[in-house]
């Protein structure tokens, strides 16, 4: 199992730009989710999706966008890059079960600087 | 809503010496899970420890235990024999449960903003 990968691993954006952070997992999990890192602030969740076709906003969804059209995959698209979005962003994935193993499996993060 | 606070910044440690890194929480709900994530400098999150609300007994896994006060809303990770590879930030996270169970697929985290641990030889 890959388990969580993201891509890229770094990226540059111009203010305006636009881009799409890649997620994906292979253990089958419906539960995944977006989150960002900033110095001194912790990881803060923007958008989850509790299964395919199924997702909803977290505590800073500004600015972002995601879809899930697969089990697989969870894409996070930033419409019009600002500077104010330069962080590290992690993608989170678990069973979403009761029961089922407590934690979520991290990605190892797509460090995103707007310039 | 839920809020978890962590109010140790940085930390320094002797190697081979016990650690206690400090996390509170609040919430309403009454059902509820708390995590604790390391952050080593490769920047991965690492999953340590759970302890759910309603569990009776604190949480272990190998050297890390968590000292779990209800009452008082306090969910301390406590490193034993710390070694140099502990040297990492940790977090603390919390998951509001109550609809976990009846809803499936209710799983948003709440962290912390953060301990640096620095183990010193």
């Amino acid at each position: 199992n890959a388990g969580v990968t993201q891509t890229p691993k770094f990226q540059v954006l111009k203010t305006g730009q636009s881009m799409t952070l890649q997620c994906a997992q292979d253990m089958n999990h419906e539960y995944m989710s977006w989150y960002r890192q900033d110095p001194g602030m912790g990881l803060r969740l923007i958008h989850y999706s509790v299964g395919a076709g199924i997702t909803d906003q977290g505590e800073v969804p500004n600015g972002y966008n995601v879809s899930r059209s697969t089990t697989e995959d969870f894409p996070l698209r930033l419409l019009s890059a600002a500077p104010s979005q330069t962080s590290v962003y992690f993608c989170a994935s678990s069973t979403g079960l009761a029961g089922g193993p407590l934690e979520q499996y991290f990605g190892p993060g797509t460090r995103l600087t707007v310039t | 809503a839920q809020k978890i606070t962590q109010t140790q910044p940085g930390m320094f440690v002797q190697e081979k010496e016990a650690v206690t890194l400090d996390c509170t929480y609040d919430t309403s709900d009454p059902s509820y899970g708390l995590f604790w994530y390391k952050q080593p400098s490769s920047g991965e999150m690492i999953f340590l420890i759970y302890q759910g609300s309603y569990d009776q007994q604190n949480a272990t896994e190998g050297r890390y235990s968590l000292n779990f006060q209800k009452a008082r809303k306090s969910a301390n990770l406590v490193i034993s024999a710390s070694q140099l590879g502990d040297s990492a930030m940790y977090f603390c996270a919390m998951r509001e449960e109550t609809y976990f169970i009846s809803n499936f697929g209710n799983e948003k985290l709440t962290f912390g903003t953060g301990t640096r641990l620095t183990i010193i030889p």
